[in-house]
């Protein structure tokens, strides 16, 4: 079945620096999701993308859609400690009973005020 | 507008014992979803349900686990007997439509632990 591998498994980093993870598929995707899960919440759409090569913002967030449509990264500028989670990258195709998300095992991040 | 809502939130059981569990999908939302989040991963989907109809149920272990949305809103996941690697967080989300993450949105999750 499709996996996605999801890196670095964890991050302790300072305040204020910038942070990147990213994720990569042996198989395709249409869409790439980006999710932030706090304890005892279910996860949280951060960002979206949808088309191959696609580069978007969220405020201190960005996210990109590899042109091969089997990667994509998710970088946090400026860090600050309510960023602390877990962050799921998160793989969807559209069309047939596909509507299920296919997770990453996640990256854990502490930020240290 | 109101979350999908789960409950309970946490249950304790013995191995061998039954659970169920329960999401009231947003309103509107025809798709449903169960999830299974083993501690260190991702959430796995157990079952995806269109309306009152299931869609995917292929990861579903259909020998223990059970669900049902009967009236195309509200959904039961049971466990009959349950053993202690069903110890997780049980995810119930809901979307506008299939294969849209249009509105797709998680509850709060159920966290079972069976000793």
């Amino acid at each position: 079945g499709q996996q996605l591998n999801q890196s670095p498994q964890s991050m302790f980093i300072q305040e204020g620096e910038d942070v990147s993870m990213n994720c990569t598929s042996s198989s395709i995707f249409n869409t790439w999701l980006w999710y932030k899960q706090e304890p005892g919440e279910g996860p949280v759409l951060l960002i979206a993308l949808y088309k191959a090569g696609e580069l978007t913002s969220n405020g201190r967030l960005t996210a990109q859609f590899g042109i091969t449509r089997k990667d994509s990264f998710l970088n946090i500028s400026a860090s600050i400690p309510s960023d602390v989670g877990i962050y799921f990258c998160a793989g969807l195709n559209y069309g047939g009973s596909q509507g299920n998300l296919i997770f990453g095992k996640g990256t854990k991040l502490s930020v240290k005020p | 507008e109101a979350g999908v809502a789960q409950s309970p939130r946490y249950k304790i059981i013995e191995k061998r014992q039954s659970v169920a569990f329960w999401c009231n999908p947003i309103s509107g939302h025809a798709t449903l979803y169960w999830y299974q989040q083993i501690l260190g991963q991702g959430p796995k989907l157990l079952i995806q349900f269109q309306n009152n109809g299931v869609v995917d149920d292929s990861q579903l272990p259909k020998d223990r686990f059970s669900a049902e949305r009967l009236k195309g809103v509200d959904s039961t996941l049971k466990i009959q007997p349950a053993k202690l690697e069903d110890s997780a967080v049980y995810l119930c989300a809901s979307s506008m439509r299939e294969g849209s993450v249009y509105g797709y949105t998680f509850g709060s999750g159920t966290r079972l632990t069976v000793v």
